[in-house]
């Protein structure tokens, strides 16, 4: 049982590149969801999403885009990075309502 | 959306000394208020959890008390440890959509 993983764990990127953070779990939640974290900010929530094929905005969505095909993954697409997306992203999943198992982190700088 | 506010921002405490982090929220819908914890470097883990139906909760060393009327929570530690350590995130969420506070630097002085 690996949990909640995300892959990369570090990622630099230049301006207008594209790329997709992945995240996984294997504890067949229903709720996923992506926050970022930026320093004195705490976790801002980008998307959720409920259950396959059904996604939400969060409190911080522009610039991201995401799907939820399957229910074990939950990517996370920069269409166009900025330097203001430099920032640590956390992918997390739950049940419905409860505490929010987190993954370890994609420490992502845009340059 | 839900607002959550957390206070202070940071704390020190003397080993041995009690440490509280109060947090007020704006959605009266919120039902659910965690606390995680998160060490330097790592990801955040929950520590401790309450619903709206209940006023307290404990777990050893660990409290959570929660006022719906006034629309605050507070997490309580006592017996404080330099492995307490930490920033601490409160959060509020009334289903679907969890919000966080800033955070609290907590440093536990030997």
């Amino acid at each position: 049982n690996a949990g909640v993983t995300q892959t990369p764990k570090f990622q630099v990127l230049k301006t207008g590149q594209s790329m997709t953070l992945q995240c996984a779990q294997d504890m067949n939640h229903e709720y996923m969801s992506w926050y970022r974290q930026d320093p004195g900010m705490g976790l801002r929530l980008i998307h959720y999403s409920v259950g396959a094929g059904i996604t939400d905005q969060g409190e911080v969505p522009n610039g991201y885009n995401v799907s939820r095909s399957t229910t074990e993954d939950f990517p996370l697409r920069l269409l166009s990075a900025a330097p203001s997306q430099t920032s640590v992203y956390f992918c997390a999943s739950s049940y419905p309502g409860l505490a929010e198992f987190f993954g370890p982190g994609t420490r992502l700088t845009v340059l | 959306g839900e607002n959550v506010e957390q206070h202070p921002s940071t704390l020190s405490v003397q080993e041995g000394d009690s440490a509280v982090i109060k947090c007020t929220y704006s959605d009266s819908a919120s039902n659910y208020f965690p606390w995680y914890k998160q060490e330097l470097g790592k990801r955040p883990q929950l520590i401790i959890d309450i619903r709206s139906n209940v006023g307290e909760k404990k777990d050893q060393r660990i409290a959570v008390t929660l006022n719906k009327t006034a629309k605050h929570f507070s997490l309580h530690i006592t017996e404080t440890q330099p492995e307490d350590s930490a920033v601490y995130f409160c959060a509020a969420s009334s289903g679907n959509d969890m919000r966080f506070g800033a955070g609290t630097r907590l440093t536990v002085k030997p």
